[in-house]
């Protein structure tokens, strides 16, 4: 099964700066999650968006985020001002109509200082 | 709510013999139950799922896993463990119903020694 690619693949970014990560899906699919991984945890939920509405977020998806797919293509996750605790690996996962399986990007390591 | 645990950090295996990788969940309804794995600086491999159907379900290098309703478990298994098995594997669930994220235990690190 194809995949998605993400970039970049590795951010450093200041703390308090805005910082986009991208995700292409490699054929038109509806259904897109973003998860993070901080160095050594689980991977934990952060959002759903699902024909270009977000249908889900947890708790750590404050207002400080925000998801949109601009051009019709590309999906994108900001967080507006970036904090110490941000730094982690983001994966991007996409799902087709029919499939219950989420298949994950390879990732977008932040590193915030 | 869905969770997952995976109770052991670290599982260790000789190369050629079978490995367990162990997953117990918990959720309202029926479940939708996945492995996945993952390399060191790589992203998320699906291996195999359980929706529906038979217990026992194989998916990609040779793993299978079998989905027990009554433990609420979800143990990875491979016959024949190789070197280039040795990763970080997540179990995950999802209810079948409602939302659609992915609750992963905590993963359990696969080391196979030659």
């Amino acid at each position: 099964e194809p995949e998605v690619t993400q970039t970049p693949s590795h951010q450093v970014t200041q703390m308090g700066q805005e910082v986009i990560l991208r995700c292409v899906p490699i054929s038109n699919h509806l259904y897109f999650y973003w998860y993070r991984q901080i160095l050594g945890q689980k991977v934990e939920f952060l959002v759903s968006f699902y024909n270009n509405e977000i249908s889900e977020k947890s708790e750590i998806f404050d207002d400080q985020f925000s998801v949109e797919r601009p051009d019709g293509s590309n999906f994108t996750l900001k967080i507006r001002s970036t904090k110490l605790e941000d730094s982690a690996m983001y994966f991007c996962a996409r799902r087709d109509r029919v499939q219950e399986t989420q298949y994950f990007g390879p990732g977008t390591r932040l590193l915030v200082l | 709510a869905q969770s997952v645990a995976q109770p052991e950090d670290q599982v260790n295996v000789a190369e050629g013999n079978p490995l367990t990788v162990k997953c117990t969940y918990s959720v309202s309804g029926n479940p939708y139950l996945f492995w996945y794995v993952q390399y060191p600086n790589r992203g998320l491999q699906f291996l195999l799922k359980y929706i529906t159907g038979d217990n026992l379900v194989k998916g990609s290098y040779g793993f299978e896993a079998e989905f027990n309703k009554s433990q609420t478990s979800f143990h990875l298994k491979k016959p024949s463990a190789l070197v280039s098995d040795s990763a970080l594997y997540f179990c995950a669930v999802r209810a079948k119903t409602g939302f659609q994220k992915l609750v992963f235990g905590t993963g359990t690190r696969l080391l196979v020694s030659p």
